[in-house]
């Protein structure tokens, strides 16, 4: 699996966007980029899953360029329940939900 | 979706004893998944329990010290053996939900354990 890349924590304001940019050089063609949210004392949530372009639900977009060597989740409009840990994950898709997490980024949301 | 119970959700024990971690799934699963979240640290998959068949362990993580149970497509346990005060941890079930892509798993609420 491909190891991934993240800054290791960001701060941002309410009512911002948030871009936090993952680095996956190693991709393969089956690989499927994943995003996760977890809270302190709570186990990590599906945020929003891409192969390529852009993928967008009702939390978050994903944007992915053509290489796919990176990704860039976006929040739009954060608020205070948005700090969190977000992980990138780089995970084959059908291979039944093994998941390999990276260190993850520490998103802070100050009022 | 799935709805994942873990049991116990924190315990205390003493070095040397061993605790067992419950895990139930609401749905019928094919793969479930264990994971260990060390204090501040990012989740470490332990192993893959696959009814029917013998776990498969990660590197760095053997089955004296963690085995595990998957006697139904429901259940299943993990048992920290003969622990040390470096196993405390948040220990964590995951399954993939019936009808979703495999990349979304879901998690339980984790076994916070210290061992002392």
């Amino acid at each position: 699996l491909a190891k991934t890349t993240q800054p290791i924590s960001m701060d941002s304001y309410e009512g911002q966007e948030v871009n936090i940019t993952c680095s996956h050089n190693n991709i393969a063609t089956n690989d499927y980029i994943t995003w996760y949210q977890q809270f302190p004392s709570q186990g990590p949530r599906f945020i929003i899953q891409g192969y390529k372009t852009k993928v967008t639900n009702e939390v978050a977009s994903l944007f992915i360029p053509a290489d796919r060597k990176s990704s860039t989740l976006s929040l739009p409009r954060v608020s205070l329940s948005d700090t969190a840990v977000y992980y990138c994950l780089v995970a084959i898709y059908n291979q039944g939900g093994k998941l390999i997490f990276g260190q993850g980024t520490e998103l802070s949301v100050k009022p | 979706s799935a709805v994942i119970s873990q049991k116990p959700s924190r315990d205390i024990c003493q070095r040397g004893t061993s605790l067992t971690i419950q895990c139930q799934v609401d749905s019928q699963v094919t793969m479930m998944f264990w994971y260990r979240q060390q204090p501040g640290q990012s989740l470490t998959l332990i192993a893959t329990a696959n009814q029917g068949s013998e776990a498969t362990y990660e590197s760095g993580f053997v089955i004296d010290k963690f085995p595990i149970s998957r006697p139904n497509l429901t259940f299943s346990t993990l048992t920290v053996s003969n622990m040390s005060p470096e196993d405390s941890s948040i220990y964590l079930c995951s399954v993939t939900g019936a009808g979703v892509m495999n990349t979304e798993a879901f998690f339980g609420q984790g076994t916070r354990l210290t061992v002392v």
